[in-house]
């Protein structure tokens, strides 16, 4: 069984400043892990995702995340947060590697202030 | 292109009643999933279908729930009798290939009063 923990349902940024969302996941073999973002009155969106080889996955609007083995994470940074980042994010595990049977985390809604 | 589509966006019943949300996916695309996200919790898989087939029900709560994916286009999921606790959101996704990435809808919000 798999399970995804996220830190902080809500985080607060000034615009400029880094984006930290914490995932931590628990998976009883080789985890595949996405990061999806719902921006207001839209669907969720793919983000980026972790399959295997590089642990340093780069995604979309300058998002890029961490597959940590060892400490079991899988966390989400933007080297300077933009207000038209302002969204809920969700981190998801899944065993397949692929869309079906996902599970997700409780999601992080992150503000971000002038 | 149309991304996916679902209707309708926002439902209010009385417990007791039926609901059915209908998700229009991606033209082409054979799998497809539905998720729901009850308030401030996880969002969670409910089923899959390739085409008109159940791949994966695995995640519907009770049989209070029945999805269908009639000649493999659209798809409905009803919930009859509807309880309080079935409030939430509902998602669908489709993609061209099992293995292949996922596009949701924008959900629909669905309260029982």
């Amino acid at each position: 069984a798999q399970s995804v923990t996220q830190l902080g349902s809500h985080v607060s940024v000034s615009e400029g400043a880094l984006v930290l969302l914490r995932c931590n996941y628990s998976s009883s073999v080789p985890p595949y892990l996405f990061w999806y973002v719902q921006y207001p009155n839209q669907g969720l969106q793919l983000l980026l995702k972790y399959t295997t080889g590089a642990t340093l996955v780069k995604g979309i609007n300058g998002f890029e995340a961490e597959f940590k083995k060892s400490e079991t994470s899988f966390h989400l940074t933007k080297p300077s947060a933009h207000m038209s980042d302002a969204a809920e994010y969700f981190c998801a595990v899944s065993v397949t590697g692929t869309a079906s049977k996902l599970t997700f985390g409780t999601g992080t809604r992150l503000q971000v202030t002038l | 292109e149309a991304g996916v589509t679902q209707f309708p966006s926002h439902s209010v019943i009385e417990k007791g009643q039926t609901v059915t949300l209908r998700c229009d996916p991606i033209s082409g695309h054979d799998n497809l999933y539905w998720y729901r996200r009850v308030m401030g919790k996880e969002i969670k898989f409910l089923l899959h279908f390739v085409k008109e087939s159940k791949q994966d029900e695995s995640g519907m709560p009770n049989n209070r729930f029945l999805a269908e994916r009639t000649g493999g286009t659209y798809s409905t999921l009803k919930v009859q009798p509807a309880e309080l606790e079935d409030s939430g959101v509902y998602f669908c996704a489709s993609s061209l290939f099992e293995d292949t990435e996922a596009f949701f809808g924008q959900g629909t919000r669905l309260t029982v009063v």
